[in-house]
């Protein structure tokens, strides 16, 4: 099955910046990549989405490799609040379905005080 | 709060009954999901809905579940003779189609516990 890879946990100390990288290699070119988080008991909380350019809101920047294989969530300052698991999805793992996102087990991040 | 909106956020029932839940979209979203998530594991796709009409099915949908979306608007989910194996926290989302992907809104999920 295609999947996108992430590493399944992370640390960071707060007020530095979260770097979470994923890996989708069977990504195509009209395929988003899609990342979301869910903290502890809550339903998932969009963050960002990209195609190929690299793009940035108020909640974090997604930089995108130029073969779109990879990409990397970048949280600029993280908080406690930051603490949850990140999914990184590519449409790839839905057939190319935009709407039935494919979870993986996704990125554990603790943010330390 | 104009967020995707369920209820009961949370339920417990006893092996056999029947339950329900509501999801109320966001307003002008015409697309809606429902998904299932078990402690561990990442979301699941169940079904999709654009307007009222249910567009897709997972296999994971028994015929113990259904889903209507009857006016376009709030849907339920209705989990007919439930067993153990349904607890789970269900999950609604919302989207609406535009040129730029699709980004899809969750709520923060109904908890079934079958006892």
């Amino acid at each position: 099955d295609a999947k996108t890879t992430q590493p399944p946990s992370m640390d960071c100390a707060e007020g530095r910046a979260a770097n979470l990288p994923c890996n989708h290699s069977t990504i195509s070119g009209n395929e988003y990549v899609y990342w979301y988080r869910q903290i502890h008991s809550q339903g998932p909380q969009y963050i960002i989405h990209g195609l190929k350019n690299n793009e940035t809101n108020e909640m974090a920047s997604l930089i995108i490799t130029e073969d779109r294989k990879s990409s990397t969530l970048i949280l600029p300052h993280a908080t406690l609040r930051d603490t949850a698991v990140y999914y990184c999805i590519d449409t790839a793992n839905s057939g190319g379905s935009n709407y039935k996102l494919t979870f993986g087990k996704g990125t554990l991040l603790t943010v330390n005080p | 709060d104009t967020g995707v909106s369920q209820d009961p956020r949370h339920k417990i029932t006893k092996r056999g009954q029947n339950v329900t839940f509501r999801c109320d979209p966001i307003s002008e979203h015409n697309r809606l999901y429902w998904y299932r998530q078990t402690l561990g594991q990442g979301p699941e796709f169940l079904t999709y809905f654009q307007n009222e009409a249910q567009l897709e099915k997972s296999r994971l949908l028994s015929d113990r579940f259904s889903a209507e979306r009857p006016k376009g608007s709030f849907s339920t989910l209705e989990i007919q003779r439930t067993e153990q194996g349904d607890s789970a926290m269900y999950l609604c989302a919302s989207s609406r189609t535009t040129g730029t992907g699709n980004t899809i809104y969750f709520g923060e999920g109904s908890w079934l516990t079958v006892v």
